[in-house]
């Protein structure tokens, strides 16, 4: 019953370091996206994929590329990390867009 | 960006009194839903809401969608140590062009003494 999973739970990274962050889940969703989460900002939307084969871009989807692999599978590339960079991320999934979402336990990722 | 002002930004109580934060929006919403944030952990969805003025209950929390559809309400009654997180709203819907994505509010923090 694993849900979202996200790999790996905590990452550090030299700035100009690149890294992909990688989202899978096992519940045959179509949509799928990537958050970042920063100390009083909420959530914010980096990147969806609302089916299998597109992507979009969000609020915040500079510095950052997507790759949908596969229905099960999204992953968030940061070519040439940042410290602003710096951030909590997390992935989730939904049937579709415009349903419900649930979440990964998050990617703690630093740069240096 | 869009974000929904969320309120009180923390909280810290004593364990069995209740608690009430709110989210409001300048935009209608279609859908209000509240999350909690565990520390270290992602999002759980809490309760979905669906019509304006609905008010759904899950165990001890009590959720109302305002009948605006800019604002909702999230209650917890007699508070206990495990309800220690971030509470997080969020509003899908019609806002401006970009329908069906999530915008969340900046979360209220709850701190429980036991």
């Amino acid at each position: 019953n694993a849900g979202v999973t996200q790999t790996p739970k905590f990452q550090v990274l030299k700035t100009g370091q690149s890294m992909t962050l990688q989202c899978a889940q096992d519940m045959n969703h179509n949509s799928m996206y990537w958050y970042r989460q920063d100390p009083g900002m909420g959530l914010r939307l980096i990147y969806y994929s609302a089916s299998e084969g597109t992507t979009d871009k969000g609020e915040v989807p500079n510095g950052y590329n997507v790759s949908r692999l596969n229905k099960r599978e999204f992953s968030l590339r940061l070519e040439s990390a940042a410290p602003s960079q710096t951030s909590v991320y997390f992935c989730a999934s939904s049937e579709a867009t415009g349903y419900l979402q649930y979440f990964g336990a998050g990617t703690r990722l630093s740069v240096l | 960006g869009q974000q929904l002002n969320q309120s009180p930004q923390s909280m810290f109580i004593q364990e069995g009194e209740d608690v009430s934060m709110n989210c409001t929006s300048s935009s209608i919403f279609n859908t209000w839903l509240w999350y909690k944030q565990d520390p270290g952990e992602g999002p759980v969805l809490l309760i979905a809401l669906y019509k304006a003025g609905e008010l759904t209950s899950n165990g001890r929390l009590t959720a109302q969608f305002g009948i605006t559809r800019k604002d909702s309400f999230l209650n917890i009654s007699a508070s206990i140590p495990s309800d220690v997180g971030i509470y997080f709203c969020a509003g899908q819907g019609d806002y401006g062009g970009a329908t069906n994505k999530l915008i969340f509010g900046t979360g209220t923090l709850l701190a429980v003494q036991p």
